[in-house]
């Protein structure tokens, strides 16, 4: 399996600032994936990324809100921009597991708090 | 309604005990069903895979679809300490999408 990282691995920011969060893998991969997994609700995808393209965004997220980078196969970065309170979250980014199964390996997460 | 539905919990077993944990889903569409374990402050990690209805095992744990009640099922014989985490299930459609759609977890606590 993949091998992600993710800085940083938390932080606390000020209402109206933006914050970018950093995925490494550590194998080439085509899809990366980002998600919000805010307290006692489900992980939710927020937007896949590949690689030469521009992001494709869940039902309910913007690319103002959330941009995305995906310079090469190994990288990604998700911004979080004008954060409010209802913004703090985990921000997890996940790979395509390939190999002909459908399943994601998750990164370990990115704890934001907004106060 | 959620499309997919599972108890948050907390569950609370004795060590050795079988558990049992649970989903139900409303989409006719999912057809690829994953176990996630996810420990605090930590990723989720992937469990197990199945494709469709039926059963696989791995190890002490055992996966088990049934599409026709729209009903999956994770249980994990001879539980131990370190099986306390919050267990996902994950589901995607068919038809090549790459979308995981998650229940919220069951927060599961082995004791000694």
């Amino acid at each position: 399996s993949a091998v992600i990282s993710q800085k940083p691995s938390r932080d606390i920011c000020q209402r109206g600032t933006s914050l970018t969060i950093q995925c490494q893998v550590d194998s080439q991969v085509t899809m990366m994936f980002w998600y919000r997994q805010q307290p006692g609700q489900s992980l939710t995808l927020i937007a896949t990324a590949n690689q030469g393209s521009e992001a494709t965004y869940e039902s309910g997220f913007v690319i103002d809100k959330f941009p995305i980078s995906r310079p090469n196969l190994t990288f990604s970065t998700l911004t979080v921009s004008n954060m409010s309170p209802e913004d703090s979250s985990i921000y997890l980014c996940s790979v395509a597991a390939g190999g002909g199964t459908d399943t994601q390996y998750f990164g370990p997460g990115t704890r934001l708090t907004v106060l | 309604q959620k499309e997919v539905e599972q108890d948050p919990g907390p569950l609370s077993v004795p060590e050795g005990a079988i558990v049992s944990l649970n989903c139900t889903y409303s989409n006719s569409a999912f057809q690829y069903f994953m176990w996630y374990r996810q420990y605090s402050r930590k990723g989720p990690e992937l469990l197990m895979y199945t494709y469709s209805s039926g059963n696989k095992e791995d190890g002490r744990f055992t996966a088990q679809v049934d599409k026709s009640s729209k009903y999956i099922s994770l249980f994990i014989r001879d539980s131990q300490p370190s099986d306390s985490a919050t267990y996902l299930c994950a589901l995607k459609e068919g038809g090549g999408g790459n979308k995981l759609t998650f229940g919220t977890g069951t927060q599961l606590k082995v004791e000694l």
